[in-house]
């Protein structure tokens, strides 16, 4: 089973501030995707990210891909309240492997 | 996107007593589904696939016998938690992948909430 784990476990900012999460292993992955959880929902799919060393963004949300693929980050600049939620990366393999989640973020944005 | 749903989304019952969770891609075909377990605060953990037309695929520590899981169509998978118990309390989410796009982006139901008494 590949571990994912995931700093911080918890996360609690005002508005206006930047974060960044992280998503670590030791394994190496083809590709890696970050989910965003609301209270009471399914996650929701918010990048995929493939190539090593890869950037991609999203609005005010970063996402990077380790240079040996075992890790990625997720930095939000500017964080609004919106972004609250659980925040879960996830290796992925392709067509239809079973995804397994990293142990997650819990992001609390206060306005 | 493509749709995904579950029900009932809130379940409460009596210890001993059996629970059916359906979940079903309302607006494509599934041959795989996923089931999910998730803990107050705690990610998702991966429980079992489900395969149409063929036995569940179950992660290591998951009791098949407790957590039954049925894909009888294309759009369609159960799971049927047996004789309930109050450790059996947990928020229950199932998700399939349409298609074989590049994302292969998983897309989720709404989950269902159980609660044993």
């Amino acid at each position: 089973t590949q571990l994912l784990e995931q700093s911080p476990q918890f996360l609690s900012i005002q508005e206006g501030e930047n974060l960044t999460v992280y998503c670590n292993s030791s394994s190496v992955f083809s590709s890696l995707q970050w989910y965003r959880q609301e209270p009471g929902e399914g996650p929701v799919l918010l990048v995929t990210v493939v190539t090593g060393g890869e950037v991609k963004k999203l609005k005010r949300l970063t996402f990077q891909f380790g240079d040996a693929r075992k890790d990625s980050s997720l930095h939000i600049t500017a964080a609004q309240t919106g972004d609250t939620g659980l925040y879960l990366c996830a290796p992925f393999s392709g067509g239809y492997q079973k995804v397994t989640f990293g142990t997650g973020t819990k992001l609390q944005v206060i306005p | 996107g493509a749709v995904v749903s579950q029900h009932p989304s809130r379940v409460i019952c009596k210890s001993g007593t059996s629970v059916k969770i359906e979940c079903r891609s309302l607006d494509f075909q599934a041959t795989t589904m996923f089931w999910y377990r998730q803990f107050p605060k705690q990610s998702l953990m991966l429980m079992a696939t489900s395969n149409e037309g063929s036995k569940a695929t179950y992660e290591q520590g998951v009791e098949k016998d407790k957590f039954l899981i049925n894909h009888a169509s294309l759009t369609l998978s159960t799971l049927t938690v047996t004789s309930a118990h109050p450790e059996d309390s947990s928020f229950y989410i199932c998700s399939a992948i349409p298609g074989q796009g590049a994302d292969g982006e998983l897309f989720f139901g709404e989950g269902s909430r159980l609660t044993v008494l």
